[in-house]
């Protein structure tokens, strides 16, 4: 069974900084990875996914993550974070066959000015 | 294109009683999936429905079923319910006509609390 780690419950980071958002995954077969964000009362929105080719994904807002299979990571990266990327973020997987996604227990985003 | 839309978005019920949501999925999306998300459990996957089959299923206990329209619209039904139903509960669809997965929108959710 797929699982997901994400290694930071919390990041606080000052505006204008990078930032980077730690996940794990462990799967026994190929796997889908993606990003969502959740911002305050809302639903969950893509911000980035991994299906296959480039290792390096880039996605909405200026975020990009890169996969990397031997390590079983799939990190989130931002170079210069705004106030307005204050949320939540999950990472999260499937396996191909399935309309099912596997989520880590999220990391919280606050960005300090 | 709309998105996903449910409804209502905001809900309170007592213990005991019975609830249904209801989710309309993105046009021509027939996959519709259903998602509980606390803060002890985070985000859990409940079930998903195709062509008004349900396909997939979580780990929940049979008080949590759902079902599937002709037009893709889905609903989940929580019975008896109990204060640890108290949840964000979210909705997404996809084509899901693929074969493998397809990536999943998600609509805003509907907070229910159970007092």
């Amino acid at each position: 069974a797929q699982s997901v780690t994400q290694l930071d419950s919390q990041v606080p980071v000052f505006e204008e900084a990078p930032v980077e958002l730690r996940c794990n995954y462990s799967s026994s077969v190929s796997v889908y990875l993606f990003w969502y964000v959740q911002y305050p009362n809302q639903g969950l929105q893509l911000l980035l996914k991994y299906l296959s080719g480039s290792t390096l994904v880039k996605g909405i807002n200026g975020f990009e993550a890169e996969f990397n299979k031997s390590q079983t990571s799939f990190h989130l990266r931002k170079p210069s974070v705004h106030i307005s990327d204050t949320a939540e973020y999950f990472c999260a997987v499937s396996d191909q066959g399935a309309q099912k996604l596997v989520f880590g227990q999220g990391t919280r985003l606050t960005i300090n000015p | 294109k709309a998105g996903v839309t449910q409804t209502p978005r905001y809900l309170i019920k007592t213990r005991g009683q019975q609830v249904t949501l209801s989710c309309s999925p993105i046009s021509g999306h027939r996959s519709v999936s259903w998602y509980q998300q606390t803060p002890g459990q985070g985000l859990q996957f409940l079930f998903e429905y195709f062509s008004e089959t349900q396909r997939n299923k979580g780990n929940f206990p049979g008080r949590f079923s759902g079902r599937q329209f002709s037009n893709s619209r889905s609903e989940m039904n929580v019975s008896t319910l109990e204060l640890g139903d108290s949840a964000l509960y979210l909705c997404a669809s996809s084509f899901g006509t693929s074969g493998s997965y397809e990536t999943q929108y998600f609509g805003p959710g509907t907070r229910l609390l159970v007092l």
